[in-house]
Order: C-alpha cells, then structure tokens, then sequence
C-alpha cells in the first residue's frame, strides 16, 4: 500500500471553516500529490509536492494551500471551506520503480462541507 | 490541453464474458499511459503502465494495449471479483512533476 495514511478518514465541517487534510508516507518518497475526486470530473491534481518546502499548484488550486515542511507529511488547508469542496481527497506518492514512476494512492478523505 | 475519455461509463457483463474497456486521449508527447482499479470507498489501485504504441501488459484476467490514440483494457472471462471501476491516466512530455490527467473511469459489474 505504499505506506501512505491520510487523516482524518471522514470529516464534516460548516461553510468558513478553515480544514487541514494531513497525508503521511513511510518510504521518503520525493513527490506527493493532493487530488480530489467528484463525480462527473474524475480525479483532478490539486497541489504536488517536489521536495521539502518545494510546491507546485494543478488545475484546480484555487481555494487550496498546501505545506511540506517534512518529506514525510504533506498537508492541505482549506483556508475558508465551501459546499463547492464537498469532495474525496486523495493524497498520492511517486514511487521509484518503473520509467516514470507510478503513483500509488492513500485511502482517501472523505469531507463534507455543510 | 490533455484530454483522456473513457467508454463506456458502465458496463455489466456475466461471470466469464469477455470485453474491452476503452481509453481514447488527446496529449502532446505521450509519455505514459497507466490503468489503476479503483474499489468503492478505496484509493486508485495501480495495474499497469504503458509506454508507447503497441505495447502490451497482462495480469491476470486484464490486458492492457496501446496505440497512438487509444488503450484498451481486455478483460478474459471475468469473475465477480473483478467488479470495480477502472481509471485510465496519461501522462505528458511537457507536464513537470509528473502530473497525470485522468479520465472519468468506466464502472464494471460482473454478475456471477
């Protein structure tokens, strides 16, 4: 399972709130990703991460800041949550393996913004 | 701009009848084109990584081919267990980090 947990599983929060999803992998890996997933649109790429401190934004970041300061831990902070992020996240890593080196997912979040 | 679409969005078949799924996109400079399976409630689980026009990878049940515009993902004689939905992701030579762009996912029932 590529060491990778997410916290928290589920997470219910109101309109304004400021929420932070937490993705911790075990194996050093260099690159980490934050998706969310909604019906309709498939996954799409939120953050990544290249390194400690090291970020860059994908197609749909507005709303959204990331922070890596541990190769291990890779956060996402809803500054201000809206219904419109009611979604799935999914933190992902690069592995090493391989030409291009897959991406092997976590578990998911689940959040709910009321 | 990369484009991956999916066909079809579901698809329900009987233990042990074979058929394809369909992956057709749209990048500039193929770098990669990976299959995952995804389980209700799961994170993506990877299958295989395809790398240039014809190309072929098998486990299992599964076969995944590539051509310069479409993947397909054979599925031989299913089982119930092979229920799940199945994403199909491209990367691209101009993308930096790696990114993928997934499709949709086609949804698969094996009924027994």
């Amino acid at each position: 399972d590529a060491g990778i947990t997410q916290s928290p599983r589920h997470k219910v929060t109101e309109t304004g709130t400021p929420v932070t999803l937490r993705c911790h992998q075990t194996e050093n890996h260099r690159y980490m990703y934050w998706y969310r997933q909604d019906p309709g649109h498939g996954l799409r790429l939120i953050h990544y991460s290249y390194g400690v401190k090291d970020t860059d934004k994908g197609e749909v970041s507005d709303g959204y800041s990331v922070s890596r300061s541990k190769t291990e831990d890779f956060l996402l902070t809803l500054e201000s949550a809206t219904s419109s992020q009611t979604s799935v996240y999914f933190c992902a890593i690069r592995g090493t393996s391989g030409r291009l080196g897959e991406q092997f997912f976590g578990p998911g979040t689940r959040l709910t913004v009321l | 701009e990369d484009q991956v679409t999916q066909s079809p969005e579901a698809l329900r078949l009987q233990e042990g009848e074979s058929s394809s799924l369909n992956c057709s996109y749209t990048v500039s400079g193929l770098r990669g084109l990976f299959w995952y399976r995804q389980d209700p409630g799961k994170g993506p689980e990877f299958l295989f990584t395809l790398y240039s026009a014809g190309e072929e990878k098998e486990k299992e049940r599964l076969k995944a081919t590539l051509t310069k515009k479409e993947s397909f993902l054979h599925i031989t004689a299913p089982k119930p267990e092979d229920s799940a939905t199945y994403l199909c992701a491209v990367q691209a030579g101009e993308t930096s980090g790696s990114r993928l762009t997934f499709g949709e996912g086609t949804q698969l029932t094996v009924n027994p």
